[in-house]
């Protein structure tokens, strides 16, 4: 079983819809939390931090349960220019140094 | 730089042949990060470096990588006798201890290596 689990996906949506993306951890120890976003033939890129209160920028809320170690993104009102693989990701420090871990992605398109 | 960058962005490379790939973080982070991403996966950890110390290399699949960080900024990948299923980008990312648990880790653009 691989340490940080997400939805297969694809998710093909239209403009306008509100998408949730799952993802689950199997370390209790893992410290911080991310969503990164992921374009064709990119590098992966911050999207947001995922804190215990919830958080939100603009359009998207990131949420995280650490008892359930589960971590979840919405998308609302999403745009063609969402289209990308969503990325799920968990810190996890040995030491001093933090480790990121990476799920598989979730591929998103957004259509007109 | 303002960026991680790595060069070059795409090699292919015949089987058996060595390869090396460069790193160059962003100025002043001291923490450098390689991963390998197969396509369709997400990007598995190879190896670190805190400075020019390599504090961590349970990620390299074998013996035929090797990474080096001399003088704890530019960093090397290197794969000996490349083989097909080296295939993959690899990435490099860098940080800075103190932000990394808030804002992750910036990525480079990658190598996209092909071994035919």
């Amino acid at each position: 079983r691989k340490e940080v689990e997400q939805d297969p996906g694809p998710f093909n949506v239209p403009e306008g819809a509100t998408v949730a993306f799952n993802c689950t951890y199997s370390n209790s120890a893992s410290q911080s939390f991310f969503w990164y976003r992921q374009d064709c033939r990119k590098e992966p890129k911050l999207l947001m931090s995922v804190y215990s209160s919830g958080n939100e920028d603009g359009r998207f809320t990131a949420q995280l349960n650490r008892a359930s170690q589960y971590i979840s993104l919405l998308i609302r009102d999403s745009k063609l220019s969402d289209s990308a693989t969503y990325l799920c990701v968990v810190l996890n420090y040995g030491g001093s140094q933090g480790n990121l871990i990476f799920g598989k992605g979730t591929k998103l398109s957004v259509k007109p | 730089g303002a960026g991680v960058s790595q060069s070059p962005r795409y090699k292919v490379a015949k089987r058996g042949q060595d390869v090396a790939l460069r790193c160059d973080p962003i100025s002043g982070h001291v923490s450098l990060f390689w991963y390998q991403q197969a396509l369709g996966q997400g990007p598995e950890f190879l190896t670190y470096f805190q400075n020019e110390a390599q504090l961590d290399k349970s990620g390299l699949p074998s013996d035929r990588f090797f990474a080096e960080r001399p003088e704890g900024s530019v960093s090397t990948l290197k794969i000996q006798r490349t083989q097909q299923e080296d295939s993959a980008v690899y990435l490099c990312a860098s940080s800075s201890l103190d932000r990394q648990a808030d804002y992750g880790y910036t990525f480079g653009s990658g190598t996209r290596l092909t071994v035919v």
